[in-house]
């Protein structure tokens, strides 16, 4: 089974602070994901990548940078955080040889207050 | 935009009863539809992928897809107090990897 692991799983900023989650996937898949989930959204999808040095803009991106390293790495970055930005910070990974039908694998998650 | 509207927003059943969850999809050109688990504090793990009109059925978990009225379905056969979690569906868009979530069931299984 695909393994998507984030860090760090807490995480406490004030506003205006610098702040960096990581997510690493161990399948070799190509794409990733960065989602937010708030009470009343569910899941919103903020960036995605479909390979080292890709990165594609989804539904709720302002506000949030990203960058993907590796094919392993993607990370979501907030260089200004505000209060609407506290969520809970989702990554995932699929596979691309499955087609436009790949399962997303999703990490534990990261849950950013921001004060 | 396309939407994915979930009902209820909450479901307590007891130990053993059926429980059924509901997805609605505002347009008909989706690829393919899954339902998630979510328990509390961890991650989403899939249990249904379903891509074309009729059911699927994943151990206890059957889901049933009708396009024509927009309409996905989850239905838990047994269900026990570890089922109690967030569920969520999906809709996965042509011609791409976009995945549009609804807001999630919470269900809830009273011994």
């Amino acid at each position: 089974e695909a393994a998507v692991t984030q860090s760090p799983r807490n995480k406490v900023t004030v506003t205006g602070g610098n702040v960096t989650l990581s997510c690493r996937q161990t399948n070799s898949h190509n794409y990733m994901y960065w989602y937010r989930q708030d009470t009343g959204h569910g899941l919103r999808l903020i960036h995605y990548s479909y390979g080292a040095g890709n990165l594609q803009i989804g539904d709720v991106p302002d506000g949030y940078k990203a960058t993907r390293t590796t094919q392993e790495d993607f990370f979501l970055l907030l260089e200004l955080a505000s209060p609407s930005q506290t969520s809970l910070y989702f990554c995932a990974s699929s596979g691309s040889d499955w087609g436009p039908y790949a399962e997303q694998f999703f990490g534990p998650g990261t849950r950013l207050t921001v004060l | 935009q396309q939407k994915v509207q979930q009902s209820p927003e909450s479901l307590t059943v007891s130990e053993g009863a059926m429980a059924s969850l509901n997805c609605t999809f505002s347009d008909g050109t989706s690829d393919n539809f899954r339902w998630y688990r979510q328990h509390s504090g961890k991650g989403l793990e899939v249990l249904v992928s379903i891509f074309s009109d009729g059911e699927k059925e994943e151990g206890r978990f059957t889901a049933h897809l009708n396009r024509a009225s927009l309409h996905v379905s989850l239905h838990i056969r047994e269900p026990q107090p570890s089922d109690s979690a967030v569920y969520l569906c999906a809709m996965s868009m042509p011609g791409g990897y976009k995945v549009v979530f609804g807001s999630g069931t919470r269900l809830l299984v009273s011994p």
